[in-house]
């Protein structure tokens, strides 16, 4: 079956501007995650979703980052006034229970 | 909160020699320790896991340890193959709790032919 797909795969903006990123997970699982990985970092836990509601907010850097996650499926992260140092690869992964599956990630540059 | 701490950060070795890979956590009720492989431009894949109720589990070429009252655990792959050669990331979790994921920073493996 279909694995979880992320869009884009790749986004370069400006500094100062909002982006979104979006993540389908794997169908039926009702737990999704979101990572972010800088280069030579490991991955960086962000927000995780249970069904549509988000019980752990603890890893968004600032309140520029937010996200939703809309019919327990498709999860949107959108960052806000992206800065340089929100440079990295955002990976989403989705699960049923401990076995997370990730998502081929969106590479985001913030010139 | 968590801390996982792993190394080496590289490692390099020749084609059929062993690989070890070793991780700290810092928080005792992580009860859930798996390790995914992530090659050049692709997407972390599970490769094997282990939970803190036993203390080996091998796969093939592959095998976890896990002490847990020093709260480590490691990676050992036998025979190593050029294929081998990615990054590999532990991480720690809390099972029955949200799952969340901490990583160590990942170990870059290369294996020499």
């Amino acid at each position: 079956g279909a694995g979880v797909s992320q869009s884009p795969s790749n986004k370069v903006t400006e500094k100062g501007k909002d982006v979104e990123l979006r993540c389908d997970p794997i169908s039926g699982h009702t737990a999704l995650y979101w990572y972010r990985q800088s280069l030579g970092q490991g991955l960086e836990f962000l927000i995780y979703f249970q069904g549509n509601s988000a019980p752990d907010k603890s890893g968004l850097p600032s309140d520029r980052f937010s996200a939703e996650r809309t019919g327990g499926s498709v999860s949107t992260l959108t960052i806000q006034r992206t800065q340089q140092e929100d440079s990295a690869v955002y990976l989403c992964a989705s699960s049923l229970g401990s076995e997370q599956f990730f998502g081929p990630g969106t590479r985001l540059t913030v010139l | 909160g968590e801390n996982v701490e792993q190394h080496p950060s590289t490692l390099s070795v020749q084609e059929g020699d062993s690989a070890v890979i070793k991780c700290t956590y810092s928080d005792s009720a992580s009860n859930y320790f798996p390790w995914y492989k992530q090659e050049l431009g692709k997407r972390p894949q599970l490769i094997i896991d282990i939970r803190s109720n036993v203390g080996e589990k091998k796969d093939q070429r592959i095998a976890v340890t896990l002490n847990k009252t020093a709260k480590h655990f490691s990676l050992h792959i036998t025979e190593t193959q050029p294929e081998d050669s990615a990054v590999y990331f532990c991480a720690a979790s809390i099972e029955g709790s949200n799952y969340k994921l901490t990583f160590g920073k990942g170990t870059l493996l290369t294996v020499n032919p």
